[in-house]
């Protein structure tokens, strides 16, 4: 049972453009989430996260918006540059257990940014 | 500081071998997690240190796998009987406190692969 969801396997946006990738979960329970990037042969590098107290967290070109009523999230760039076209990934924590803020991650949206 | 570190980047191993993989997280960094990662999936949990202490094994998929961090720094991820099954990309993360909402930072991955 996948509890966090990227439906959109691939999203292509012209440069300049903005770029909108979605995320949902079914955990009520989650209370933290993140956005990772990852380029080929990498590890995931943290974009950005957001606490489930707000709504909003920005930095610099990359916004998060959290919607606890949907249990939905998404990642806004804009403008899009070339650079940002990697894998996205959805993570979400929070699901106590003890000590363990282990991460729930979603399959990942490929972003291709068009020149 | 350097990041997290992993090695070997890539293993090949016959069916039934023992592998063994490294982490070395970044210096300070309480908290390490290990995380396996499928084809064209999302990174999934497999353990969780704090310091040297394993408080969560809950996503080790088998008794196969077994995981060690006996000093609180460098971990080790040891796969016996390997089986084909058990290819995938195999991340390490580290954050710097155990229970509060901290990014996790990841490794380049370990790619196994069982022939």
């Amino acid at each position: 049972d996948q509890q966090v969801k990227q439906n959109s396997p691939s999203l292509s946006v012209q440069e300049g453009r903005i770029s909108i990738l979605n995320c949902d979960y079914t955990n009520s329970m989650f209370d933290y989430f993140l956005w990772y990037k990852k380029y080929p042969a990498e590890g995931p590098t943290f974009l950005i996260s957001i606490s489930s107290i707000k709504d909003k967290n920005e930095d610099g070109r990359f916004t998060v918006f959290l919607n606890k009523s949907a249990k939905h999230l998404s990642l806004h760039i804009v403008p899009s540059q070339p650079g940002d076209s990697a894998v996205y990934f959805c993570a979400a924590s929070g699901l106590g257990g003890g000590a363990t803020n282990k991460l729930i991650f979603g399959t990942g949206t490929l972003l291709a940014v068009q020149p | 500081g350097a990041g997290v570190s992993q090695s070997p980047r890539y293993k090949v191993a016959k069916r039934g071998q023992d592998v063994a993989l490294r982490c070395d997280p970044i210096s300070g960094h309480v908290s390490l997690f290990w995380y396996q990662q499928a084809l064209g999936q999302g990174p999934e949990f497999l353990t969780y240190f704090q310091n040297e202490a394993q408080l969560d094994k809950s996503g080790l998929p088998s008794d196969r796998f077994f995981a060690e961090r006996p000093e609180g720094s460098v971990s080790t991820l040891k796969i016996q009987r390997t089986q084909q099954e058990d290819s995938a990309v195999y991340l390490c993360a580290s954050s710097f406190q155990g229970i509060a909402k901290n990014i996790q930072y990841f490794g380049a991955g370990t790619r196994l692969s069982v022939l």
